[in-house]
């Protein structure tokens, strides 16, 4: 079984620049949400794909857009890049509802300069 | 709006102590809680997950327990051990879509 990947690790961008990040979820599961955190707080959320539609968003402008594709694996584009959005990106993937785990991948830390 | 707090923001203590980490939630209605463990610079693994029905959830060293009603959960880690450092954070969701994070807990257990 093969877990959450997310891909690139690292990624620096100028300020005003674009940026994709991508997240393949864990066999099965059909959900994938997207967290932003910065440097020593705790993850935030951005919105979640079921189903290729957007399933609920958190505070973040619309800069910030998604994509699920039909395997289940999501895009994060940013647009408009700002100083502030420097900060690790989280992907997480579960199976549909209320009560079950997400599991996290690793991450992208993505600085802009 | 659910807010999450943890205390302490850190925490030290020497190998082999027992120690506990506290959650609290201002709002009380939460489908689960889980309990992540993130090191440096890494993604989150998941270490327990708490439904609002349960009252505590153990794996191996660990601990959680969980009072909806008060708002508030904790993460008991038993015998601790140097491979136990890393910050700690627990997450409220009260349904299927976002999870709520505290800022986590900077747990440095010393040999």
């Amino acid at each position: 079984e093969t877990g959450v990947t997310q891909s690139p690790t690292h990624l620096i961008k100028t300020r005003g620049q674009q940026v994709t990040l991508r997240c393949s979820s864990q066999s099965g599961h059909n959900t994938v949400s997207w967290y932003q955190q910065a440097l020593g707080q705790g993850p935030q959320f951005i919105f979640q794909y079921y189903r290729e539609e957007e399933n609920g968003r958190g505070n973040f402008p619309p800069r910030f857009s998604g994509l699920q594709f039909p395997n289940y694996s999501s895009e994060l584009n940013v647009n408009a890049l700002e100083l502030d959005d420097s900060a690790l990106y989280l992907c997480a993937s579960s199976f549909y509802g209320s009560g079950n785990t997400q599991y996290f991948g690793p991450g992208t830390r993505l600085t802009v300069l | 709006k659910q807010e999450v707090t943890q205390i302490p923001a850190a925490l030290s203590v020497p190998e082999g102590e027992n120690l506990v980490l506290n959650c609290s939630f201002t709002d009380s209605a939460i489908y689960n809680l889980q309990w992540f463990r993130q090191d440096p610079g890494k993604g989150l693994t998941s270490l327990l997950l708490i439904q609002s029905s349960q009252r505590e959830q153990t794996s191996g060293r660990l601990n959680a327990s969980l009072d909806k009603s008060s708002g508030r959960s904790t993460l008991y880690i038993a015998a601790s051990q140097p491979g136990d450092s890393a910050t700690y954070l627990c997450a409220v969701s009260k349904g299927a879509q976002k999870l709520v994070f505290g800022q986590g807990t900077r747990l440095t257990i010393n040999p």
